[in-house]
């Protein structure tokens, strides 16, 4: 079993809907998560962090924790095809090692 | 703030030939650490230093040798390029519990 595990997608929403992206993991002491975004042919930047169980919000983006679930969701809110990208989904255990999912593409279309 | 600096930014290579991938971080990070993305595999992880001083192998340290050479730079060498070493390749860095924060990769090509 994986770490992370992401459906890889592809993913696709119209403009203005809202997109859906999620993320399993398999340490269930692991303390910290973080939402990447990769453009084709760049590096992933961090767009939303998450520390504790509930929503954290931040503009357009939701990012929701259920620890007991082992369940890391992040939502975009009136997607634009500007978010059309890779989204990758990152878990920090106790012995501070990061480990990556795999990616979800995320097409959002005109 | 450059943030992190990773050079060159693309090579080729051929078959047999040795280069050193460069990086190089100002935001006084303790840890920093060297991926490789290929299509379909995600990031893979191939060696860490988790502070000045240390290095420890990765997912996939095969083929490559790193140095930490101060607390702001952490190069990987590749002694003798093959063919499967194509790919991108990513420097990071961060402080403990803190986020990874990338340099811009470098296209790797070996022929």
């Amino acid at each position: 079993q994986k770490e992370v595990e992401q459906n890889s997608g592809p993913l696709s929403v119209p403009e203005g809907a809202i997109a859906s992206l999620n993320c399993t993991y398999s340490d269930r002491v692991s303390q910290s998560f973080f939402w990447y975004r990769q453009y084709s042919g760049k590096s992933p930047e961090l767009i939303m962090s998450i520390y504790s169980n509930g929503d954290k919000e931040d503009g357009r983006f939701t990012a929701q924790l259920n620890k007991a679930s082992q369940y890391v969701s992040l939502l975009i809110r009136d997607s634009q095809p500007s978010d059309s990208a890779t989204y990758l989904c990152a878990v920090l255990n106790t012995g501070n090692q990061f480990y990556f999912g795999t990616g979800t593409s995320l097409t959002v279309i005109p | 703030n450059a943030g992190v600096t990773q050079t060159p930014k693309f090579q080729v290579l051929k078959t047999g030939q040795s280069m050193t991938l460069q990086c190089a971080q100002d935001m006084n990070h303790n840890s920093m650490y060297w991926y490789r993305q290929d299509p379909g595999m995600g990031l893979r992880l191939i060696y860490y230093s988790a502070s000045e001083g240390t290095t420890d192998k990765g997912e996939v340290p095969n083929g490559y040798n790193v140095s930490r050479l101060n607390k702001r730079e952490f190069s990987l060498r590749l002694e003798s390029a093959a063919p499967s070493q194509t790919s991108v390749y990513f420097c990071a860095s961060s402080d403990m519990w803190q986020p990874q924060h990338f340099g811009d990769g470098t296209r790797l090509s070996i022929l």
